[in-house]
């Protein structure tokens, strides 16, 4: 069975701080690795899209790294804002489209 | 494009009753899942598709049934609600060309069994 694992579950920075959200996956079967962002009582926003054959991507203040060896992902969000504050999701694919959901990072930036 | 649509957006149900939760997605995704997220659970894989007429048990199938007879639709019938199905449901779909995929969701309904 995939697992997916966040560390930390939770954090709170203050704004202009950058974040470190860690992500592991026990196959490295996976082929690709999604992250998204989820406000309180909301939806799903994918934020970033790493292809297997990536090592890394990036939008605006957004970064996200693929180590498919190690079975890690990091999602790095440079100079904080409180608007950043929400629940981010690591998301894996494997067989057949499916994904595996690790629990979350719940940040709060604190102006 | 609308992309994934899910019905209703919330729903009350009592115990003992069925319905089906509908989600459409108009971008011609061969992969459609359903997936139901519950607090310091986590999303949890209930039912998946990879295709019309093909579908798959998930991680968490129990008290859910599926089908597929077109590419765009992927209801998720629940035979006898029971508290233990009150939740938030996504359903998803994506695609996969040439090792890229990319996961897409519906906006979710949130399901209350009373």
């Amino acid at each position: 069975k995939q697992e997916v694992t966040q560390i930390p579950a939770a954090l709170s920075v203050p704004e202009g701080e950058n974040l470190v959200l860690n992500c592991s996956f026990t196959d490295s079967a996976i082929y690709n690795l999604q992250w998204f962002r989820q406000d309180p009582g909301k939806g799903l926003t994918s934020l970033l899209l790493i292809q297997s054959s990536q090592r890394e991507q990036t939008s605006g203040r957004l970064n996200a790294s693929l180590d498919k060896s190690s079975g890690r992902s990091t999602l790095y969000i440079a100079a904080s804002q409180p608007g950043d504050s929400a629940t981010y999701l690591c998301a894996a694919f494997y067989g057949n489209n499916r994904l595996a959901f690790g629990k979350g990072n719940q940040v709060v930036v604190i102006p | 494009n609308a992309g994934v649509t899910q019905t209703p957006k919330f729903q009350v149900l009592k115990t003992g009753q069925s319905m089906t939760l509908q989600c459409a997605q108009d971008m011609n995704h061969e992969y459609m899942s359903w997936y139901r997220q519950d607090p310091g659970m986590g999303l949890r894989l209930i039912h998946y598709s990879v295709g019309a007429g093909i579908t798959d048990q998930g991680e968490v199938p129990n008290g859910y049934n599926v089908s597929r007879s077109t590419t765009e639709d992927f209801p998720l019938r629940l035979l006898s609600a029971a508290p233990s199905q009150t939740s938030v449901y996504f359903c998803a779909s994506s695609y996969a060309e040439q090792g890229s995929t990319e996961a897409f969701f519906g906006q979710g309904t949130r399901l209350t069994v009373v």
